[in-house]
Formats: structure tokens, sequence, C-alpha cells
């Protein structure tokens, strides 16, 4: 079974652009979750999407946005890309909406704003 | 913002020798616990989901206990071997959604 996979894996953008990164959940998987890792720093929620529903969200700005289609893939956008904003971003997949279900990650997206 | 803590920070242990990590979390806010092993350049990998009190998990020599009324769960590895060299994390969920909650890793370097 293929994993969860994320696009692109690499990206450089300029302060004030914007970005969308896409992850592919594990066929199945409903819920697709988001996460930023900055340097120092743990992993941290960025939000939660089941049956194209944002479920939860983390406390980020309004300029990070995701979104999940009929197909449970999920793309998320960050708008006005500051310094800041360089970090991996991780998704996760799992099967359902609870958190008892284990959760599958991508690779990774690392994004780098210039 | 849930504050959960790991310890060590990193850890050093010569092939064959068995360690210990911990994970210390609220005690008033659990629904679940999950440890992950990350190694570099690769994605996370689920080893353990913990639910209930005193639950205990084992995968080959890597086992997991879980204390919730004291806010802890303990991760073991049995004669660690070269190939368990990666970050341990640990990650707690407060309530039934996936909104989870990581400790910053326990990175493992194992000495052949």
């Amino acid at each position: 079974k293929a994993g969860v996979t994320q696009t692109p894996r690499y990206l450089i953008k300029t302060r004030g652009q914007q970005v969308t990164l896409s992850c592919s959940p594990i066929s199945g998987h409903r819920s697709v979750s988001w996460y930023q890792q900055t340097p120092g720093q743990g992993l941290q929620f960025l939000f939660e999407y089941f049956s194209e529903t944002q479920r939860n969200k983390g406390n980020f700005p309004g300029r990070f946005s995701g979104r999940q289609f009929s197909n449970s893939r999920s793309e998320m956008n960050v708008s006005t890309l500051e310094l800041g904003d360089s970090a991996l971003y991780l998704c996760a997949s799992s099967l359902g909406a609870v958190s008892s279900y284990e959760q599958y990650f991508g690779p990774g997206t690392r994004l780098t704003v210039t | 913002i849930l504050n959960v803590e790991q310890s060590p920070q990193s850890l050093h242990v010569q092939e064959g020798d068995s360690t210990n990590f911990t994970c210390s979390f609220p005690s008033s806010n659990f629904y679940a616990l999950h440890w992950y092993r990350w190694e570099t350049a690769k994605s996370p990998e689920a080893l353990f989901v913990m639910t209930l009190n005193g639950d205990e998990k084992k995968k080959g020599r890597i086992s997991a206990t879980l204390n919730t009324k004291e806010g802890y769960s303990y991760l073991y590895i049995k004669g660690s071997q070269p190939e368990d060299s990666a970050t341990y994390l640990c990650a707690l969920a407060p309530n039934t959604g996936n909104q989870f909650y990581f400790g910053t890793g326990t990175s493992l370097t194992v000495i052949p």
C-alpha cells in the first residue's frame, strides 16, 4: 500500500509570496493533519481535515489555511510568506478522526523563505 | 497549549546497552499518547498508540508503558543496535480529536 506522499519536497520562495503544499493520504484514510517543524521546536499542529471539513485548528495566524478534497487529498496554503515560515511541513493521515488511530506521516516539504 | 516534555534531550549509548526515555504530560489532559521513531531523512514512523492507564506495548526490542494518573510514559529499548539511532517523539492527544501536542524528542545515538 502506498504511503503518504507530499509535493513538492523542497521549495524556495521569497518573502511576501504565497505557497501551496499538497498531501495525498494513504488510500482509505479520510483524516489529514498538517504540522510545522522549525529549528529547535517540536512539531506544531496546524490543522486537521476530515471528510472535507476542518475539525481542529492550531494556534497559527490566518495566513495559514488548508482544504481537503473529496478524494481526501489535502492542500495547505501560506499567504504573504515571512522569513519565520521557513520550516519542514509534514502531513499525516489516519483512518478516522479519533486520536486512538495510528497516524502515518509523509516525508515532508522543506520550505525556505528568503 | 499543553506542555509535553521529553527527557533526556539526547542520549549516546553503546551497542548492546538497554536504555529508556521519558515523556511527561499534564495528567488532567489525556486521551491518547503516541510514540514515534524519526530517522534522519525519513518520515516519522508510528511505534505505539497508548490509551489506557497501565498500558504496556511491545514491538520487538522496544516497549512502552503508560501512567496517566501521574502523567508519564516510558519508552524502553533493550539491547540497542545502531539501527535504533533516531529521534523518538511522543505526542499527546488531550481529547478524541486528531490534534496532537508533540514533545521535542529524545535523540538516540547507538555507537557500534
